[in-house]
């Protein structure tokens, strides 16, 4: 139980588009998500905390009109990487906690998505 | 702030020798401690972890001892096999886990058979 996805795994997309990744809690309803991003060879960085229903909550040094966060549902949450440029590539990933039972006191994490900017 | 130092990586063995990641953690409060495993393209699984001084996690024969006298957590296994190559990362959290996580830089292993 508790399994995290992402969508896409990869995406490739040219300097100045909007790419959007998706995160789903598939068998628990997430009351809190958090997006990281990882550089090569690197550790992670939280970006940004989302409650549903609410706005996120971002790190200091994140934009928040660059990365746009929408926790619309229990199960779901997406990053939009609004014109995207070479320097936002990365590899993003997101974690989700639920509301009850063990899901309320671990963050369970998502396989990632690489975005490559060209 | 919290943070979390662990040794730089990356660290090679043979199959079967012992393993050691050093992990050292700077805390305000009392959080929880956590390693993760990061297989070669794949996000983040939770290995073990400790809510209280003096806990061991353990899981797939790797085991940590929360030491709050030496603010460490240190990451064993006494066999490696050449499936346990992957990054590891030693991170904290307040509140037993469920707030931001904080994570070190990350430790490659490779074991070579």
């Amino acid at each position: 139980g508790a399994v995290v996805s992402q969508h896409p795994s990869r995406v490739i997309c040219k300097s100045g588009t909007s790419v959007k990744i998706e995160c789903r809690s598939l068998d628990f309803q997430a009351t809190t998500m958090f997006w990281y991003r990882q550089f090569p060879k690197q550790s992670l960085m939280l970006m940004a905390t989302s409650n549903e229903g609410s706005k996120a909550t971002y790190e200091q040094g994140v934009e928040k009109d660059k990365f746009l966060i929408n926790h619309a549902s229990l199960t779901l949450s997406t990053l939009t990487v609004t014109s995207a440029h070479p320097e936002d590539s990365s590899f993003y990933i997101c974690s989700a906690r639920g509301k009850g039972g063990r899901e309320l006191y671990e963050q369970y994490f998502g396989p990632g998505t690489r975005l490559t900017v060209t | 702030g919290d943070s979390v130092t662990q040794m730089e990586g990356p660290v090679t063995l043979s199959e079967e020798a012992f393993l050691t990641i050093n992990c050292t953690y700077t805390a305000t409060g009392y959080p929880s401690l956590f390693w993760y495993v990061q297989y070669p393209g794949e996000g983040l699984q939770l290995l073990l972890k400790a809510t209280k001084a003096d806990d061991k996690g353990s899981n797939k024969g790797f085991e940590a001892t929360y030491r709050k006298e030496t603010t460490s957590f240190h990451l064993e296994k006494g066999s490696v096999q050449v499936s346990d190559s992957a990054v590891y990362f030693c991170a904290l959290s307040d509140l037993g886990g469920y707030q931001k996580v904080t994570f070190g830089t990350g430790t490659k292993l490779q074991v070579i058979p």
